[in-house]
């Protein structure tokens, strides 16, 4: 069964800081990954999506990172914005399946 | 982009009763969607896999006469909770893929559904 894990559970920086959050998965048979954006009470909003074939993904402020052999990938989000603070979520594709880790929840402080 | 419509975004029922969510693909269509439960600061579990003119598949411990789900269109899938009880109460969110799992998942707004 696949697990993923998300370190830290929560954080919280001054805007302007970068934002390096981790995800881990046991299982690197995986078909992609994905990172959602999570506000409080709401749906998921996909921010990246990264192939197995890839390395690393980018959108505006956003890269992710894949290195599948390790079962690892991370979430860097530069020059922090308070419109920032949500929880993120890694996702892994594998077994006809999405499997979540629990989550980043960040906290930008103004 | 593709949008998944859930609806409703909030219910609240009483103990007994049954409440239906729905979860529409507006632009695309969808043979497959999926349900999902969350809980306070937890993962999204998965519960069931929702095909369009077959029957459902369910994870293992969800109860399918609770969880009923029906997929009678290419862009329309339902979640009926049966005989809700209070710790049936969560958060209940879809997705669905424009065109399968190389091209990732978009996720309906979710319902938080209370029973009380």
């Amino acid at each position: 069964k696949q697990e993923v894990t998300q370190i830290p559970a929560a954080l919280s920086v001054p805007e302007g800081e970068n934002l390096v959050l981790n995800c881990s998965f046991t299982d690197s048979a995986i078909y992609n990954l994905q990172w959602f954006r999570q506000d409080p009470g709401k749906g998921l909003t996909s921010l990246l999506l990264i192939q197995s074939s890839q390395r690393e993904q980018t959108s505006g402020r956003l890269n992710a990172s894949l290195d599948k052999s390790s079962g690892r990938s991370t979430l860097y989000i530069a020059a922090s914005q308070p419109g920032d603070s949500a929880t993120y979520l890694c996702a892994v594709w594998g077994n006809n399946r999405l499997a979540f880790g629990k989550g980043n929840q960040v906290v930008v402080i103004p | 982009g593709a949008v998944v419509s859930q609806h409703p975004s909030w219910v609240i029922c009483k103990s007994g009763t049954s409440v239906k969510i729905e979860c529409r693909s507006l632009d695309f269509q969808a043979t497959t969607m999926f349900w999902y439960r969350q809980f306070p600061k937890q993962s999204l579990m998965l519960m069931a896999t929702s095909n369009e003119g077959s029957k459902a598949t369910y994870e293992q411990g969800v109860e399918k006469d609770k969880f009923l789900i029906n997929h009678a269109s290419l862009t329309l899938s339902t979640l009926t909770v049966t005989s809700a009880h209070p710790e049936d109460s969560s958060f209940y969110i879809c997705s669905a893929s424009v065109a399968g799992e190389a091209y990732g998942y978009t996720f309906g707004s979710g319902t938080r559904l209370t029973v009380v």
